[in-house]
Parts: C-alpha cells; sequence; structure tokens
C-alpha cells in the first residue's frame, strides 16, 4: 500500500519568514495530494491540494509542487503569521477503477509548524 | 458553508461496551468515510462507503467495527466491543463523487475506552 514520509516532524521559524514541508510517497499511481492544516483539538482543513497532471499551484502565501519522477511533493508558506502556527499534514491518494474517487488518503505523520511573532 | 457534523464530541466508555459515533454529511455528498487519529499521531483511514456498502477498508476496520447509514442523513460508526487500544479521535468525512472530490472532514469525536 501507499507509503507517505513527511519531514521536518517540527519547524520553527520568524513571523515573516518561508516554511517548507516535504512529503515523499511510494505508489507511483497515486494522483491526488491534499495539505492539511490542524489545530489543536480541531478538524483537519483542507489547505491546498494538487493533482498529478500539474506541477504547481499557488494560492496566496501557499503553494504546492508536484516532482511525479521523484515521488515528492511539498508545501510552500510565505511571509509567515503567528496564526500559521499548527500541525499540517500532507496525504496522498490515487482514484478509484472508476476515476470518482481519492477516498483512501494516506497521510503524512505531520509536522508541527511554530511562527514567532 | 455547509459542514460535517459528529455526535457526540467526546464519549467515555468502559472496555468492552459498544458504541455508536454519528455523523451528518455534507447533504449532496455521495462518498463517506471514517478515519482515526491516536493522540499525536497521523490521521489514518478505516475505511469508505458508497452506494450503501463499503467501497474500502483499512486492516483497521476489522470485525469489531461496522458502518451503516440507517437513514437519508446519518452515517454511523459502531465498535461492537471497545478496547483501550480504540481510544482516539474518530473523524468522520465526505466528498462529492463528481466535482474534484475534496473531502471535508468533521470536528471529530474524541473516544476514551477506560
Amino acid at each position: 500500500g501507499e507509503n507517505v514520509e513527511q519531514h521536518p516532524s517540527t519547524l520553527s521559524v520568524q513571523e515573516g519568514d518561508s516554511a517548507v514541508i516535504k512529503c515523499t510517497y511510494s505508489d507511483s499511481a497515486s494522483n491526488y495530494f491534499p495539505w492539511y492544516k490542524q489545530e489543536l483539538g480541531k478538524r483537519p482543513q483542507l489547505i491546498i491540494d494538487i493533482r498529478s497532471n500539474v506541477g504547481e499551484k499557488k494560492d496566496q502565501r501557499i503553494a504546492v509542487t508536484l516532482n511525479k519522477t521523484a515521488k515528492h511533493f511539498s508545501l510552500h508558506i510565505t511571509e509567515t503569521q503567528p496564526e500559521d502556527s499548527a500541525v499540517y499534514f500532507c496525504a496522498a491518494s490515487r482514484s478509484n477503477a472508476g476515476g470518482t474517487s481519492y477516498g483512501k488518503l494516506t497521510f503524512g505523520q505531520g509536522t508541527i509548524l511554530t511562527v514567532h511573532p | 458553508e455547509p459542514e460535517v457534523t459528529q455526535t457526540p464530541s467526546h464519549q467515555v466508555t468502559q472496555m468492552g461496551q459498544e458504541v455508536i459515533l454519528r455523523c451528518v454529511p455534507i447533504s449532496n455528498h455521495l462518498y463517506f468515510y471514517w478515519y482515526r487519529q491516536i493522540l499525536g499521531q497521523k490521521v489514518e483511514f478505516l475505511v469508505s462507503f458508497y452506494n450503501n456498502e463499503i467501497s474500502e477498508k483499512s486492516e483497521i476496520f476489522d470485525d469489531q467495527f461496522s458502518v451503516e447509514r440507517p437513514d437519508g442523513s446519518n452515517f454511523t460508526l459502531k465498535i461492537r466491543s471497545t478496547k483501550l487500544e480504540d481510544s482516539a479521535m474518530y473523524f468522520c468525512a465526505s466528498s462529492v463523487q463528481y466535482s474534484g472530490n475534496t473531502i471535508y472532514f468533521g470536528e471529530g469525536s474524541w473516544l476514551t475506552v477506560v
């Protein structure tokens, strides 16, 4: 089955700096890669996702890059703010035989991001 | 914005007891899921459900677990005989079949087995 490795496990940055979190996956058939932000005791919330037909996607201060050949993808947060502090999870999945569901997400171990004011 | 809702938010149960966790997925969604997260660990897939049957399940989802959609709105996870290691946050999630399949998570049900 799919295995997703995520690094680093903790990341501490100063407000305004950039943060980069990296994930690798094992299943070359995986074609959907979401990133979730989870605050303490809360639900995982989707912040950005990328599908395998795209190499990069950006949404304001957040961007994700995908290298299918190397089987890794990264989350980039620019101009970090204290409210960005949370646990970030990457995940990977593939569509089912009918090509209609990305439901079985395999998550990475998570990165605790701390942004210091 | 529509949300996945879950009840209860927290339940404490004795080892060996049966527990039912309830979820109301987003109304136009067709795929439903249960995930769990043991404290301090990553989120793990348990089961997916579509068209009134399980479409996929993980090795965690053994005979102690079952899912059901008893009516048009609720989706339940039953643990027949709880064990200490079942203590975790259980997240229900749902997704639309055709339009991007973004998976939306509920707030979770924190289960403590004592």
